[in-house]
């Protein structure tokens, strides 16, 4: 089955700073890519997503590439402010087999001021 | 839209008894599924179900869980028997077949 392996666990940037959160999959079938920020006691909740047909997706401060070659996909968040304060899942999965999503361990952002 | 429904939100229950955790997707979605989260770590899956189906149930553990979506009603994830290690938020998800909307969880507590 896939396997999602995420780095870093913790992440600790300066306001204002990028961070770049990565993750590598196994299954070469995966071709659906979604990012998940949870804070503390909430939901995951979907904050960006890319399918394997396209290599980069922007959405403000926001963006994922994806390589599918070499089977990795990275989250980065410039301008970082408090708020981006969570924890970060990448996720992958087969679309049409059962929509199954695999998830990452998850990274720890902390923004500090 | 009322979103993903889960409840309770927060259940407690003794070694021995008995857990049900309910869940109501969106309007519209027919695909349902239940992952759990233990403290300080992923989301692992645990079963796939559509409407009287259970599509996909290699994440649930082989005794004491069991899951279900009737054709009326909510989807239920059942626990039987519970341990301390049953102790974990549980999160359903629902899709129209691609995609996923969570619901805000019950967290589980075995005492």
């Amino acid at each position: 089955g896939e396997n999602v392996e995420q780095h870093p666990s913790t992440l600790s940037v300066q306001e204002g700073d990028s961070a770049v959160i990565k993750c590598t999959y196994s299954d070469s079938a995966s071709n659906y890519f979604p990012w998940y920020k949870q804070e503390l006691g909430k939901r995951p909740q979907l904050i960006i997503d890319i399918r394997s047909n396209v290599g980069e997706k922007k959405d403000q401060r926001i963006a994922v590439t994806l390589n599918k070659t070499a089977k990795h996909f990275s989250l980065h968040i410039t301008e970082t402010q408090p708020e981006d304060s969570a924890v970060y899942f990448c996720a992958a999965m087969v679309t049409g087999g059962g929509n199954k999503l695999t998830f990452g361990t998850g990274t720890q952002l902390k923004v500090e001021l | 839209n009322a979103g993903v429904m889960q409840n309770p939100r927060h259940l407690v229950r003794r070694r021995g008894q008995e857990a049900r955790l309910r869940c109501s997707p969106m309007k519209g979605h027919s695909h349902v599924y239940w992952y759990r989260q233990l403290p300080e770590e992923g989301l692992k899956f645990m079963v796939y179900l559509q409407k009287e189906n259970i599509i996909d149930e290699s994440g649930m553990p082989k005794e004491r869980f069991s899951a279900e979506f009737p054709k009326e009603g909510p989807s239920i994830l059942r626990i039987q028997q519970v341990v301390r290690g049953d102790s974990a938020a549980y999160f359903c998800a629902s899709s129209p077949g691609q995609g996923y909307t969570f619901g805000s969880g019950t967290r589980l507590t075995v005492v």
